[in-house]
């Protein structure tokens, strides 16, 4: 089956302590986002990557890094220097530049314990 | 300062009617429009979209309708079920401008469909 694939579904992170999110395509999809989601809020960008070894800030990207070594794969990083990072985050790739849909993994619920 | 505004955080109808979903754009860049249904805990899932050089484009019971000149968009769901409740987003693109095509989200709007 062709997807996106995120986990955990469920991280606890405490404080100072850096954490990482998995997101993995097997749609050969060139292009992948991260988002995050606040309550009442819409999606905001934090990185995204238009191919591998390549990849710019989004709209909130203090407090967090990524990688893109291999096409299918573009962890997030949620460092210690994000202080509010309560929340559910969203991978998603794209399948081209014409038809601009992006499609999203499951999520990742990240709280603070 | 948004440039995809959902004004209407939530709307409720009754099953078997008619669902109207409101979106507003500033960007007159903006090129490529797109709705996502997206229920708790869940990623979003891509509906339908329509891009600026048409004014409709219909999916099933899907409908959205685009109107340029007033910036506005809207997706039509005929006949609402109870399966349609959910939470959808509206998302624009500019896709040859120097954004490289990145998605803005509206806030969302909830729709509750009651039998």
């Amino acid at each position: 089956d062709g997807g996106i694939t995120q986990s955990p579904k469920y991280l606890f992170r405490k404080e100072g302590q850096n954490v990482t999110l998995s997101c993995e395509q097997n749609l050969n999809h060139d292009a992948m986002y991260w988002y995050r989601q606040d309550p009442g809020q819409g999606l905001r960008l934090i990185y995204y990557s238009q191919i591998v070894n390549d990849f710019q800030k989004g709209d909130i990207a203090e407090g967090y890094s990524v990688s893109r070594e291999k096409k299918e794969s573009f962890p997030l990083t949620v460092t210690s220097a994000q202080k509010n990072p309560t929340a559910f985050y969203l991978c998603a790739s794209r399948v081209g530049t014409v038809q601009n849909i992006q499609y999203f993994g499951a999520g990742t619920r990240l709280s603070v314990l | 300062d948004q440039q995809v505004k959902q004004n209407s955080p939530s709307l409720s109808v009754q099953e078997g009617r008619i669902s109207i979903l409101n979106c507003d754009y500033t960007n007159s860049m903006f090129d490529y429009f797109l709705w996502y249904k997206k229920y708790p805990a869940e990623g979003p899932t891509f509906l339908i979209s329509i891009s600026s050089i048409k004014d409709k484009n219909e999916d099933g019971r899907f409908t959205v309708f685009l109107n340029k000149s007033a910036k506005h968009l809207s997706l039509h769901i005929v006949p609402s079920q109870p399966g349609d409740s959910a939470v959808y987003f509206c998302a624009a693109s500019a896709r040859y401008g120097g954004s490289q095509g990145n998605l803005i989200f509206g806030k969302g709007t909830k729709l509750s469909v009651k039998p």
